[in-house]
């Protein structure tokens, strides 16, 4: 079974801050999926990645399929970016996704 | 296109109640998931499908049952509810199923069992 590890559990931003979440995982994959949950509210994809690199806005995702990690960067914060990301990975033909606990971002004006 | 929903959003049983939460998605996906969300922990999956009439355990099947009768509709049932099921319940859905395919989510059950 991957074991999928989120860091930090929780981040306290300033607005305008870089933000950066890690996401490592111990088995090989096929894709690597990061989702916001906003408090209270349901879940939505942000990216999917199986190598390289995504850009939306101000969200950018980065994967190393050697070292097993995957990286979400936010640039310029906003208290509207106040989530819960959370990491999942899916391997191969698998249909089932393994999840990390998830890292609480706060970002204060 | 609504997307993936769920009824109840809200729903409060007493110990050894049942209860059957509802999901439907207008996507014509093949798949479909239920999870729940406990604190500290993360989304865990309890019982899927991948198509119309079919159905599979999960990670956390125990207490629970699911039917497929319809693509479009995936239902989770509590027969004799306890304590340890007090969680957020998610459905979600995707086309094909694969690791690479985006699953969509509905907006949760907040279930309390007293």
């Amino acid at each position: 079974k991957n074991e999928v590890e989120q860091s930090p559990q929780n981040l306290t931003a300033q607005e305008g801050e870089f933000i950066t979440i890690n996401c490592s995982y111990s088995v090989g994959i096929s894709a690597l999926h990061w989702l916001q949950q906003h408090p209270g509210g349901g879940i939505v994809s942000l990216f999917m990645l199986s190598s390289g690199k995504k850009k939306h806005g101000r969200l950018i995702a980065t994967i190393n399929i050697q070292e097993k990690h995957s990286s979400l960067h936010i640039t310029a914060s906003h208290p509207r970016d106040s989530a819960v990301y959370i990491c999942a990975v899916g391997g191969g033909s698998n249909y089932k996704l393994t999840f990390g606990k998830g890292t609480l971002l706060t970002v204060n004006p | 296109n609504a997307g993936v929903t769920q009824t109840p959003k809200f729903r409060v049983l007493k110990t050894g109640q049942s209860m059957t939460l509802l999901c439907a998605q207008d996507m014509n996906h093949e798949y479909m998931y239920w999870y729940r969300q406990d604190p500290g922990m993360g989304l865990r999956l309890i019982h899927y499908s991948v198509g119309e009439g079919t159905t599979a355990k999960g990670e956390v099947p125990d207490g629970y049952n699911v039917s497929r009768l319809k693509k479009q509709n995936f239902l989770l049932g509590l027969e004799s509810a306890a304590p340890s099921q007090t969680s957020v319940y998610f459905c979600a859905s995707s086309y094909s199923g694969r690791g690479t395919d985006t699953q969509y989510f509905g907006p949760g059950t907040r279930l309390t069992v007293l």
